[in-house]
């Protein structure tokens, strides 16, 4: 059975940092490319950022570029979101997020979820 | 990377059809790779639909999709009160980025 665990999140002032990570179990962490997808009230479901299986590759959508990384390590079976620099904005529950498929990079299939961090940037 | 367009809100009786709509670009659904995410709030979303119109293990067969140029659509046949949820679509967008849409609020009566 697939699980992904989540640890990280929290209340942190504009400006400031955090860290997501996602603890993963129950199929072959280095072949998927793994995701991070984030909700908030007033927009509903944002991809974030994916990272390919062998960490070749990252991709990130415009609003978090240059401020957070991805990273994952497949000797531990985690993923983790470094997030800078936050801002009002970024105030969401952040999921890790599995593809059904294997590819390099994320196709929005995502087959299995996270319990989701919530990350509140506060002034 | 602009959200696909969804309606806010769709409503349906229990055992009707309801189909919503999500509206993009002609080269976001270039790709097969449109999706369809069912969120009951303050739970993890769920994969219903793939690849527009696969469902995962285990999805009742009451959900289906299509894709028609620039628009995709997600049918709830036979809709029951379980199905009251946000749905999300999402696609593949051509360059190693996904969007999603708005979302749409589903009530059933």
């Amino acid at each position: 059975e697939v699980q992904l665990l989540q640890s990280g999140g929290g209340l942190v002032q504009t400006g400031g940092s955090l860290r997501l990570s996602c603890s993963a179990s129950g199929f072959n962490f280095m072949n998927f490319a793994m995701t991070w997808v984030r909700h908030s009230p007033g927009k509903g479901l944002e991809w974030v950022a994916t990272i390919s299986g062998s960490s070749r590759s990252t991709f990130y959508t415009d609003s978090v570029r240059g401020r957070f990384t991805i990273s994952r390590d497949n000797s531990r079976k985690t993923v983790s979101l470094q997030m800078n620099n936050l801002r009002a904005r970024d105030t969401a529950i952040y999921f890790c997020a599995k593809e059904l498929v294997l590819r390099g990079y994320s196709s929005g299939w995502f087959e299995s979820w996270g319990q989701g961090a919530l990350v509140t940037v506060s002034s | 990377q602009s959200a696909l367009t969804q309606p806010a809100s769709v409503s349906g009786s229990p055992g009707q059809s309801i189909t919503i709509s999500c509206t993009g670009t002609t080269s976001d659904f270039d790709y097969d790779f449109v999706s369809w995410h069912q969120h009951h709030p303050g739970k993890v979303p769920k994969l219903i639909i793939y690849e527009v119109n696969n469902r995962p293990s285990g999805v009742s067969n009451r959900f289906s999709g299509s894709k028609s140029g620039n628009t995709a659509s997600l049918t709830i046949s036979g809709l029951q009160a379980e199905d009251e949820a946000d749905y999300y679509c999402c696609s593949y967008t051509g360059s190693k980025t996904v969007v999603f849409g708005g979302g749409t609020k589903v009530t059933v009566l």
